[in-house]
């Protein structure tokens, strides 16, 4: 079945730089992509997705990118702001119902 | 704008004893799916819900958990017989069309002692 690798577990940088976050993904039969932030005790909030006909996608400071082939979409944050702290998880979608497939998440620190 | 809301928040039970998690889909959408999280783990799928019935099922979910629409408002999940490794965030989550945004729930912690 799906597996969805996600990298780093950890991210630490400093404010105002930028924040990368790569995942994998197994079944080549995947087409949706979205991401998700999660704050402590709180339901994941949807800040960006992407589907297979798409390489890149950019919303403000927030963007991801598609490599089919490859297998792999990663979030790209820039300019990082204190209120990105969270932890964010990738996840594909698999089966006719579109269920998601979650990465382990990374938890992004942003330093002041 | 309108979300899903699920109740209750907490819940504690024990080992044994069954559960009902109660979840309110956003008013428009037609696709239902629940999904856990374990403190610390990432977010598992259980199950998908369309046309009422099941449309898929993971290995978690098994003859132990059912899930029923038993209103037009209404999604629950129901554990007949928890055990302690149930114990997790329960998250609810809903979709306007297949192929569409999926949108969560504040969840359920449910702890099973």
């Amino acid at each position: 079945g799906e597996n969805v690798e996600q990298h780093p577990s950890t991210l630490s940088v400093q404010e105002g730089d930028s924040a990368v976050i790569k995942c994998t993904y197994s079944d080549s039969a995947s087409n949706y992509f979205p991401w998700y932030k999660q704050e402590l005790g709180k339901r994941p909030q949807l800040i960006i997705d992407i589907r297979s006909n798409v390489g890149e996608k950019k919303d403000q400071r927030i963007a991801v990118t598609l490599n089919k082939t490859a297998k792999h979409f990663s979030l790209h944050i820039t300019e990082t702001q204190p209120e990105d702290s969270a932890v964010y998880f990738c996840a594909a979608s698999i089966g006719s119902n579109y269920q998601l497939i979650w990465g382990a998440g990374t938890k992004l620190i942003i330093k002041p | 704008e309108p979300e899903v809301t699920q109740t209750p928040s907490h819940q504690v039970t024990q080992m044994g004893q069954e559960v009902i998690l109660r979840c309110v889909p956003i008013s428009n959408h037609l696709y239902f799916y629940w999904y856990r999280q374990i403190l610390g783990q990432k977010v598992e799928f259980l199950v998908s819900f369309y046309n009422n019935e099941i449309s898929e099922k993971s290995e978690i979910f098994d003859d132990q958990f059912s899930v029923e629409r038993p209103d037009g408002s209404n999604f629950t999940l129901k554990i007949r017989s928890t055990k302690l490794e149930d114990s997790a965030m329960y998250f609810c989550a809903s979709s306007e069309a297949n192929q569409e945004t999926q949108y969560f729930g504040p969840g359920t912690r449910l702890l099973v002692l």
